[in-house]
C-alpha cells in the first residue's frame, strides 16, 4: 500500500513569513511529485511539480525533492492571506500506464494578517 | 473555457436510489479518473481509465461502476446508493503519464449526500 504522509496542521504562519510544508512517501520507486492547493469547497489546483532531486522555483513557490530520504517539501515565500488553503502532496510511481496519483491527506495552512 | 466539467454539482439521494455522475474534458487527454474526498481521508481513487475503451479499479471501487463513453467522457454510476457514499466526488484528467507528466486537471466536484 503506497502511502503519502503530511502533517494535517493547522499550520499558522504570519503574513510575509515563509511557510514550509512537508511530505514523505513510502514508494521508493516514485518518480513524479506534485503539490496541489485546495481552497475550502473548491477543487484541487496544481501549483508545482518536481521530478528530480533538488529545488524547483516558480515565483513565490519552491518545491524541494530528496529521493534518498523520500521527502518532498513546498516553501511559500512572502506568505499572503490568499495562500490560506489546504495543500495536498501527490506522488506518482515509476510504473507505466495511468493508475493514478496517491495523495496525502493535506496540510491546512493559515496565514495570519 | 478548456477544462473538466462535472454534473451535477449537488445531489441528494435516498438510500437505494441510483444515479450517474457525468464528466467531460475538452483537453484531448487520454487518461481520466474518479476520486472521492472525505474529511480526514483525503482523496481516494475509485476508478480510472487510461484510454478510451479501458477502465480499471482504484483503491475504493466497491459500489461503483464506470463507463468511458468516448475520449471526452467518463461517467461514474452508483447503482444502489448507501449513506457511506456521501462524499465529494472529483473527476480529473491527464495526458498519458510518462516521466515528467503534468499531473491532473480536476473538475469542480459533485457534492453527494445519501440519506
Amino acid at each position: 500500500q503506497k502511502e503519502v504522509e503530511q502533517n494535517s496542521g493547522p499550520l499558522s504562519v504570519p503574513e510575509g513569513a515563509i511557510a514550509s510544508l512537508n511530505c514523505t512517501y513510502s514508494d521508493r520507486g516514485s518518480q513524479s511529485f506534485f503539490w496541489y492547493r485546495q481552497y475550502s469547497g473548491k477543487s484541487p489546483e496544481l501549483i508545482m511539480s518536481i521530478y528530480s532531486n533538488g529545488d524547483k522555483e516558480d515565483g513565490r513557490f519552491t518545491a524541494q525533492l530528496n529521493k534518498a530520504s523520500q521527502y518532498v517539501s513546498l516553501l511559500i515565500r512572502d506568505s499572503q492571506p490568499s495562500d490560506s488553503a489546504t495543500y495536498l502532496c501527490a506522488v506518482r510511481d515509476s510504473g507505466g500506464g495511468a493508475d493514478g496519483l496517491t495523495f496525502g491527506k493535506g496540510t491546512h495552512l493559515i496565514i495570519q494578517p | 473555457n478548456a477544462g473538466v466539467t462535472q454534473t451535477p454539482k449537488f445531489q441528494v439521494l435516498k438510500t437505494g436510489q441510483s444515479m450517474t455522475l457525468q464528466c467531460a474534458q475538452d483537453m484531448n487527454h487520454n487518461s481520466m479518473y474518479w476520486y472521492r474526498q472525505d474529511p480526514g481521508m483525503g482523496l481516494r481513487l475509485i476508478y480510472y481509465s487510461a484510454s478510451e475503451g479501458t477502465t480499471d479499479k482504484g483503491e475504493v471501487p466497491n459500489g461503483y461502476n464506470v463507463s468511458r463513453l468516448n475520449k471526452r467522457e467518463f461517467s461514474l454510476r452508483l447503482e444502489s446508493a448507501a449513506p457511506s457514499q456521501t462524499s465529494v466526488y472529483f473527476c480529473a484528467s491527464s495526458e498519458a503519464f510518462r516521466q515528467g507528466g503534468r499531473g491532473y486537471t480536476f473538475g469542480s466536484g459533485t457534492r453527494l449526500t445519501v440519506v
